[in-house]
């Protein structure tokens, strides 16, 4: 069965410093991957995804991710974060040739300090 | 605008009290869906459906019930409430292209309800 792990609760860095917010999946077939952005009150948002192609992958708000077969990661950076980048973040995958579900992990939030 | 909404968006009510949960989608979407999200859980699916008639159980279909009489509506119905389904609750909807993996098309989630039982 897939799964998500994200190691990190929380992460706490200083603004205008880098970030990375790690992800590491197990399935036994090809997956496709996500990450979700949740601001406070709000719902989730798609940040990136990676269905084929190239394994860098870019998304909104400066954010980007590499998919790492080996690994089974799918770790997400940014170079520079902002106040406005707090938030929490949901790594999430699904079986390619299966079901259209979302298998979610745990969430790590994001806590940007001036 | 394009959006999914929720109501309500809060709600305290006590065990064994039926209460329905409304979920509304203007952008003509195929796909809908209903997530749980717990402390340390992220989200977990409870209910989806393809299409109007057309639901299957998720993750986490225990004590929950939905239906699909019309495209746009998804509501999530609570029979006998319990403690243990206190969370926040999101519906999130999305295409399904034929021959386009589900995925590939962003799922839009609503604003979340808040539910507490007692």
């Amino acid at each position: 069965a897939q799964s998500v792990t994200q190691l990190d609760s929380q992460v706490p860095v200083f603004e205008e410093a880098p970030v990375e917010l790690r992800c590491n999946y197990s399935s036994s077939v090809s997956v496709y991957l996500f990450w979700y952005v949740q601001y406070p009150n709000q719902g989730l948002q798609l940040l990136l995804k990676y269905l084929s192609g190239s394994t860098l992958v870019k998304g909104i708000n400066g954010f980007e991710a590499e998919f790492n077969k080996s690994q089974t990661s799918f770790h997400l950076r940014k170079p520079s974060v902002h106040i406005s980048d707090t938030a929490e973040y949901f790594c999430a995958v699904s079986e390619r040739d299966s079901s259209y579900k979302l298998i979610f992990g745990s969430g790590t939030r994001l806590l940007v300090r001036p | 605008e394009a959006q999914v909404t929720q109501n309500p968006r809060y709600l305290i009510t006590v065990t064994g009290k039926k209460l329905t949960v409304t979920c509304s989608q203007n952008m003509n979407h195929e796909y809908m869906s209903w997530y749980r999200q717990d402390p340390g859980l992220g989200l977990r699916q409870i209910y989806y459906s393809m299409n109007v008639e057309v639901t299957d159980k998720g993750d986490v279909p225990e004590g929950y019930k939905v239906s699909r009489k019309e495209k746009r509506n998804f509501p999530l119905i609570l029979e006998s409430p319990s403690p243990n389904q206190t969370s926040l609750y999101f519906c999130a909807s999305s295409f399904r292209l034929a021959g386009v993996h589900l995925l590939n098309n962003e799922q839009f989630f609503g604003p979340g309800t808040r539910l507490t039982v007692l």
